[in-house]
C-alpha cells in the first residue's frame, strides 16, 4: 500500500499559471518535507514541515508557497510558474526530523 | 564545492561484475549517511544506511571513513535491475536538520 501519495502524477501548466501539488501521508509522521529536482540533478529541499511549523529554505523562492492543513496533507503552491520551474517535485515524510525520510513517487511538472 | 559530492558516471558493468561507488562530504558536521537508489523518473528509495562499522546487506556493503569524509558503495554480482542512479545523502545537524543530496552516480548493467 503506498504510503506517501501524490497527486497528480504528472501536472501540465502554463506560464504564469498558480498550480498546486498534493502531497498525503498514512505514516502518520510529523514531517512532511517538498523537494524540488532537476533533471540529472540532486533533490533541493524547498521546506518542511514539523507538525504545524513551517521551515523554509533560505533559497526557496517566494514563488513557492506550502500549507498543510493536517498530519495527512501537505500542498506545494506555485504562484507564478516559470519555465525554470519545470521540474520533478517529490514529498517526503519521516516521523520526527532525525528519522529516515521516505518520498512519495513525485508529480513531474511541465510548464508551456 | 559542493557539499556532497559523487562521480555521475555511467558506470557501464558487464553483469556479475562487481562496482563500487564513493562518495565525500565537506562538512564535518555531517551526522549521518544513506545511500538510496532512484530509477529513472522515480522517486528515491532508502537502500541502506551507512554506519561507522561498515555494514552489509546482501549483495550491497556500505562503508564510513569519517577522517577522509567519504562513504562507499560496493555493489557484488551486479544484476541488471541494479541498473539505476545511486545517491549518496549526508544528514548534517549544524542548526537544523537537513539532508544533503549528491546529485547521484548512473549505473548500467549489461546483459
Amino acid at each position: 500500500d503506498a504510503m506517501v501519495i501524490q497527486n497528480p502524477r504528472y501536472q501540465v501548466t502554463q506560464f504564469g499559471k498558480p498550480v498546486t501539488l498534493s502531497c498525503s501521508q498514512t505514516l502518520n509522521h510529523n514531517v512532511m518535507y517538498w523537494y524540488q529536482q532537476k533533471s540529472s540533478q540532486a533533490p533541493k529541499l524547498l521546506f518542511h514541515y514539523y507538525d504545524k511549523d513551517f521551515n523554509n529554505e533560505a533559497d526557496t523562492p517566494d514563488n513557492f508557497q506550502s500549507r498543510r492543513p493536517n498530519t495527512s496533507f501537505c500542498f506545494l503552491d506555485i504562484r507564478s510558474p516559470g519555465l525554470g520551474d519545470a521540474a520533478m517535485y517529490l514529498c517526503a515524510t519521516s516521523l520526527g526530523l532525525q528519522e529516515t525520510q521516505y518520498f512519495g513517487p513525485g508529480t513531474r511538472l511541465l510548464v508551456l | 564545492r559542493k557539499e556532497v559530492e559523487q562521480d555521475p558516471g555511467p558506470f557501464n558493468v558487464p553483469e556479475g561484475a562487481t562496482v563500487a561507488f564513493n562518495c565525500t562530504y565537506s562538512n564535518s558536521a555531517s551526522q549521518s549517511f544513506f545511500w538510496y537508489r532512484q530509477d529513472c523518473r522515480k522517486e528515491p528509495k532508502l537502500l541502506m544506511s551507512v554506519y561507522s562499522s561498515g555494514n552489509e546487506d546482501g549483495r550491497f556493503t556500505a562503508q564510513l571513513n569519517r577522517a577522509s569524509q567519504y562513504i562507499s558503495l560496493l555493489i557484488r554480482d551486479s544484476k541488471l535491475s541494479d541498473s539505476a542512479t545511486y545517491l549518496c545523502v549526508v544528514k548534517r545537524t549544524s542548526g537544523t536538520y537537513k539532508y544533503i543530496f549528491g546529485t547521484g552516480t548512473r549505473l548500467k548493467v549489461l546483459a
